[in-house]
């Protein structure tokens, strides 16, 4: 079985300061994880994706993650919020490689930037 | 290149009518996904095609049915709609290759049961 665990619902920061954002996972298997970004009515869009391959993972948008098995975290982060960061962000894991079709979505970090 | 296109955008329902939810790509992907998604609950997979003329339940599949005909389609139906349908509704779809695992989304469509 799989799940995942976003730590906090909403996220508040200032523009240019650092952005964390936190995920916890649990898998059976070496899992695959990702970030999507919402923006308001929009889809999802994958902000990046771990496969196995370098444990740090740079996406779009100056966004990285890092997986981290030995605390089943996979962190999201940006050294400095733009206000067009704001929107929803979704850590999603699933247990077959690759991704698959099994994901499991967290209950989503709504991200605040401010002036 | 449209992506994932989803109609209709924007729906209001009165309990116990029907409607159906259609989902178009035009990345010739064999995988399709039908998602709810609400407040808190992030997405939740209601059911889900890995081929033309295949489906499959996912985590919510009640009160919903679906149907592939072609590559490209990917219909979600509601036969007797009920307030706790009321939600917004994602359409997704991917390559089988799973090495990416990349979900390309729709806009969402937003449906409301009286």
């Amino acid at each position: 079985a799989q799940s995942v665990t976003q730590l906090d619902s909403h996220v508040s920061v200032s523009e240019g300061t650092p952005v964390l954002l936190r995920c916890n996972y649990s898998s059976s298997y070496s899992p695959s994880l990702f970030w999507y970004v919402q923006h308001p009515n929009k889809g999802l869009q994958l902000l990046l994706k771990y496969t196995s391959a370098a444990t740090l993972v740079k996406g779009i948008n100056g966004f990285e993650a890092e997986f981290k098995k030995s605390e089943t975290s996979f962190h999201l982060t940006k050294p400095s919020a733009h206000m067009s960061d704001a929107a929803e962000y979704f850590c999603v894991v699933s247990d077959r490689p690759g991704g698959g079709n099994k994901l499991t979505f967290g209950t989503g970090t709504q991200l605040k930037v401010e002036l | 290149n449209a992506g994932v296109t989803q109609t209709p955008k924007f729906r209001v329902l009165k309990t116990g009518q029907s409607m159906t939810l259609l989902c178009a790509q035009d990345m010739n992907h064999e995988y399709m996904y039908w998602y709810r998604q609400d407040p808190g609950m992030g997405l939740r997979l209601i059911h889900y095609s890995v081929g033309e003329g295949t489906t499959a339940k996912g985590e919510v599949p009640d009160g919903y049915n679906v149907s592939r005909l072609k590559k490209q389609n990917f219909l979600l139906g509601l036969e007797s709609a009920a307030p706790s349908q009321t939600s917004v509704y994602f359409c997704a779809s991917n390559l089988r290759d799973r090495v990416t695992g990349e979900l390309f989304f729709g806009e969402g469509s937003r449906l409301t049961v009286l």
